[in-house]
C-alpha cells in the first residue's frame, strides 16, 4: 500500500530564512507521480507541483524548489527566503496505485513564518 | 476561469441527522472527487464521480453517498451522522477522466456534528 510520511509536524522560521519540508514515500509501483499541495488557513488546497518518477531532475519555480531522490524515496520541498505568506500546512501526496486517481496524503507539515 | 466552489462554508448538525454538501467544479472539468480531512490530518479520499457515475471509492461506509449532475456539479450526502464525521470536506475537480492526477480543490465545508 502507498504511504507518505511527513515527519515534521510543525516548523517555525524567521522571515527570509530558507526552510526544507521533508517527504518520504513508499510505493510498489515502478512509475508514479508525486505531488505537493499548500493549505493556507482558508482551507483550500493549492496545487504546487506534480513530478513524474521518470524525471529525477530537481525543479525550481521562483522561491520554491523540489529535490526528488528515487534512491531514498524522498521528495523534499525547499522554500528560499521565506515570507509570511508562506505560512500554511504543506502536504505531500501520491496516487494510491498505478493509474489511480485517489491521492494518498501525508499528515502535513505546518509552517509558520515569523516576521 | 471560475475555480471550485463549495457550499455551505460551515455546518452544524446533530448526531443521527443527514447532511448534503455541494460542489461546483472548475470550468472545463468533468471529474469530481470528495475528501474528508479530520483536524490535524491529511485528506482521506471518499469517492470520485465521472460522467455522473461513481468511479472509485475509499474506505468509507455506504452512508456516505454522492451524485454528479449533467453540469458536473456534485453532492456529498452523509446519513446517520456520527461525531467522528466532524471534519473539513473538500471537493476537487479535474480535467481528465478516469486518471485525474491534477486535482484542484475548493475551500471546503467545515462540518461539526454535536
Amino acid at each position: 500500500a502507498q504511504k507518505v510520511t511527513q515527519a515534521q509536524t510543525e516548523i517555525s522560521v524567521v522571515e527570509k530564512e530558507d526552510v526544507t519540508l521533508d517527504c518520504v514515500y513508499e510505493t510498489r509501483d515502478t512509475t508514479y507521480y508525486l505531488f505537493w499541495y499548500k493549505q493556507p488557513p482558508s482551507g483550500e488546497l493549492v496545487f504546487l507541483i506534480r513530478r513524474n518518477s521518470f524525471d529525477e531532475q530537481n525543479e525550481i519555480s521562483g522561491r520554491y524548489s523540489w529535490n526528488f531522490q528515487k534512491s531514498t524515496s524522498s521528495f523534499n520541498f525547499t522554500i528560499t527566503a521565506s515570507q509570511v505568506v508562506d505560512s500554511a500546512v504543506y502536504f505531500c501526496a501520491l496516487p494510491s496505485g498505478a493509474g489511480s486517481y485517489q491521492l494518498t496524503f501525508g499528515k502535513g507539515t505546518k509552517l509558520s513564518v515569523i516576521p | 476561469e471560475t475555480g471550485v466552489t463549495q457550499s455551505p462554508t460551515h455546518l452544524i448538525k446533530t448526531r443521527g441527522q443527514q447532511v448534503t454538501l455541494r460542489c461546483s467544479s472548475q470550468s472545463g472539468h468533468n471529474t469530481v472527487s470528495w475528501y474528508q480531512q479530520a483536524l490535524g490530518q491529511g485528506p482521506q479520499f471518499i469517492f470520485q464521480y465521472y460522467r455522473e457515475e461513481e468511479n472509485g471509492r475509499g474506505n468509507f461506509p455506504p452512508r456516505f453517498s454522492g451524485l454528479q449532475f449533467p453540469n458536473y456539479s456534485s453532492e456529498l450526502n452523509v446519513n446517520a451522522l456520527e461525531l467522528d464525521d466532524s471534519a473539513l470536506y473538500l471537493c476537487a475537480s479535474s480535467r481528465s477522466g478516469r486518471f485525474s492526477y491534477e486535482q484542484y480543490f475548493g475551500p471546503g465545508t467545515r462540518l461539526t456534528v454535536t
